[in-house]
């Protein structure tokens, strides 16, 4: 079965501080990986998608086979990050979305 | 284009009491989701379904109840509420598969089950 777990529930970091969400997951084939976001009073959004090899608002992710780890990171962190941050996982017939607990990141200015 | 809307944004229920919560896209999607989400827990799946007429049950389907009768709407039941169905229910829908895949969310129903 597949699974994604994201350790923390929340992260705070002061402004311009780096940001790392971790996220690991269990997958038996080959991993499409993703990570929403949730900026408040707003819905949840796409942010970036593994394969894109996309850099959004100044986050991105690398995906690690080797750890099963898909962590998200931004250099400078932002009073306007703070959101709360889903990874998510893309089931073997591509129709599925598999979530974590979801990270609230809170930045502080 | 609206997206993904949900209706009712809020609501309050007994327990014991019936409703249903109403899921409309406007994008032709033919993927559609129900999901709960609980602080700590994320986002949980319910129900889904792969095209209009067809449902499926997701990681927590039971108390719940669904139906697809038109490709834009996905109804999701409650027979009998309980306390524990107290959350925020989000709808969900896509068309692309595969690496372009990306599902739109609606802005969510919160359900308080008192």
């Amino acid at each position: 079965a597949q699974r994604v777990t994201q350790p923390e529930k929340l992260l705070s970091v002061f402004k311009g501080a780096p940001v790392e969400l971790k996220c690991n997951y269990s997958y038996s084939g080959s991993p499409e990986l993703f990570w929403y976001v949730q900026y408040s009073r707003q819905r949840l959004q796409l942010l970036l998608r593994h394969i894109s090899r996309e850099s959004i608002k100044g986050f991105t992710a690398d995906l690690n086979k080797g750890e099963t780890s898909f962590h998200l990171k931004k250099p400078f962190a932002q009073e306007e990050d703070s959101a709360m941050y889903y990874c998510a996982l893309l089931n073997n017939a591509g129709n599925m979305l598999t979530f974590g607990g979801g990270t609230r990141l809170m930045v502080k200015p | 284009n609206a997206g993904v809307t949900q209706t009712p944004k809020f609501r309050v229920l007994k327990t014991g009491q019936s409703m249903t919560l109403l899921c409309a896209q406007d994008m032709n999607h033919e993927y559609m989701y129900w999901y709960r989400q609980d602080p700590g827990m994320g986002l949980r799946l319910i129900h889904y379904s792969v095209g209009e007429g067809t449902t499926a049950k997701g990681e927590v389907p039971d108390g719940y109840n669904v139906s697809r009768l038109k490709k834009q709407n996905f109804l999701l039941g409650l027979e009998s509420a309980a306390p524990s169905q107290t959350s925020v229910y989000f709808c969900a829908s896509s068309y692309e598969l595969g690496w372009s895949y990306e599902q739109y969310f609606g802005p969510g129903t919160r359900l308080t089950v008192t």
